[in-house]
Formats: C-alpha cells, sequence, structure tokens
C-alpha cells in the first residue's frame, strides 16, 4: 500500500527567505505527483503536476521535483511571501481507480 | 469558468439520520472523486468515478456508505444512519479524462458534523 510523508509537519520562516518542502513516498510506480495548496476552511487549489517521465515542473516561484527511483519529490518556494501562507499537500497518483494518496501536508507559515 | 462546486457547504446532522451530498464537477470532466478530510487523518481517497461507473467500491469506508452519478455529470454521496465517526470534511474532485494522467480539481468540500 502506497504511503506518502512530508516533512516537516510544520515550518515557520520570515518573509523573503527561499524554502524547501519534502515528499517522500514507498511505492515508486506512480503515474504522476501532485502538489496541493490549502487554504483554512478552504478546498485544494493544484500548484503544480509532474508525470512520472518528468523531473521537474515550474510555475512562478514554485518549482517542484521528482525522483521517481528514490521515491522523492521537493516543492521549492523562492522569495517567500505572506500570502505562501498554507498546507502544502504533496499526493502521488498509481492509476486504476484509486484514486490519489496523500501526505499529511506541511503547514507554513510566512511571517511578514 | 466555474470550478467545481459542492453542496451543501456545511451540514449537522443527529446521529442515526442520512444525509446527502452533492458534487458538480466542471463541465466536460469525465472522471469524478470523492475523498474524506477528518481532522488529524489527512485525506483519505473513497471512490471514484469515469462517466457513471464507478469500477471500484472498495474505498467507501462502510456499507452505510453509497455513490452515485447519473448523465456523467452530477454526483451524490450518501451516508445512511449516521455515525459520529463519519464527521469530516468531504471534497469532490474531477478532472477532464483520467484521473492519474490530469490535474484533479477540488471543490471545497461539505463540512459534516455529526452531533
Amino acid at each position: 500500500k502506497q504511503e506518502v510523508t512530508q516533512i516537516p509537519a510544520a515550518l515557520s520562516v520570515p518573509e523573503g527567505e527561499n524554502l524547501v518542502l519534502n515528499c517522500s513516498f514507498t511505492d515508486s510506480a506512480i503515474y504522476n505527483l501532485q502538489w496541493f495548496r490549502q487554504d483554512p476552511g478552504k478546498g485544494l487549489t493544484s500548484l503544480l503536476l509532474i508525470q512520472s517521465s518528468q523531473r521537474e515542473q515550474t510555475s512562478g516561484r514554485l518549482n517542484a521535483s521528482l525522483d521517481k527511483s528514490s521515491g522523492r519529490s521537493t516543492l521549492y518556494i523562492a522569495a517567500s511571501q505572506p500570502g505562501d501562507s498554507a498546507t502544502y499537500l504533496c499526493a502521488v497518483s498509481g492509476g486504476g481507480a484509486d484514486g490519489l494518496t496523500f501526505g499529511k501536508g506541511t503547514h507554513l507559515i510566512i511571517q511578514p | 469558468g466555474a470550478g467545481v462546486s459542492q453542496s451543501p457547504s456545511n451540514k449537522v446532522t443527529e446521529k442515526g439520520k442520512d444525509v446527502e451530498l452533492r458534487c458538480d464537477p466542471i463541465s466536460g470532466h469525465t472522471a469524478l472523486y470523492w475523498y474524506r478530510q477528518s481532522l488529524g487523518q489527512g485525506l483519505e481517497f473513497l471512490i471514484y468515478f469515469q462517466g457513471n461507473s464507478a469500477p471500484d467500491k472498495s474505498g467507501l469506508p462502510s456499507d452505510r456508505f453509497s455513490a452515485e452519478r447519473t448523465g456523467g455529470s452530477v454526483s451524490t454521496l450518501t451516508i445512511q444512519r449516521t455515525q459520529q465517526e463519519d464527521s469530516a470534511v468531504y471534497l469532490c474532485a474531477s478532472s477532464l479524462d483520467q484521473g492519474w494522467i490530469d490535474t484533479q480539481y477540488f471543490g471545497p468540500g461539505t463540512r459534516l458534523t455529526v452531533l
């Protein structure tokens, strides 16, 4: 059974810093990996999707990498801003009718 | 364009009552997913529809849970004889085609509280 772990569980940094969120998964047989953000009381917003054949994806100040063989992904946030404060979730898809398997998230606070 | 919508946004019910949760996917999306997010438990996959068909219902927590989708669009998740452990946020997502290829877009969720 696929398991997804996110480290750290919580992170608080001053505005302007670059930071890295980590995600690991136990079964490397995945179709893709997605990073989401969740704001309090809200649904999930998709940030980046990396297909299993890709190594990284970039969107604005966000860069996500995927090392499928080692079961790891990182989300890099450059020049962090208070508006980046949210919970960041990593999820992998194993295909079929299994849906996404989520990590428990990293709760990020950017201090003004 | 309109995103995934869910109703109601909040539902408070008494233990033993039945509840019905509704999901309207993005127009044209053929794949639809239900997830549950419990406090401290993370997101748990429940069921997937491709069109009106759900090939695997084993993710549903118990036989009190059922889901259907009609016309390849709206889906309802029904919980019979609700229990307090059913309290959670129920999230629906849709994707253009196969969820494991395409991005899944999530609705705002229905917060269910069972008293």
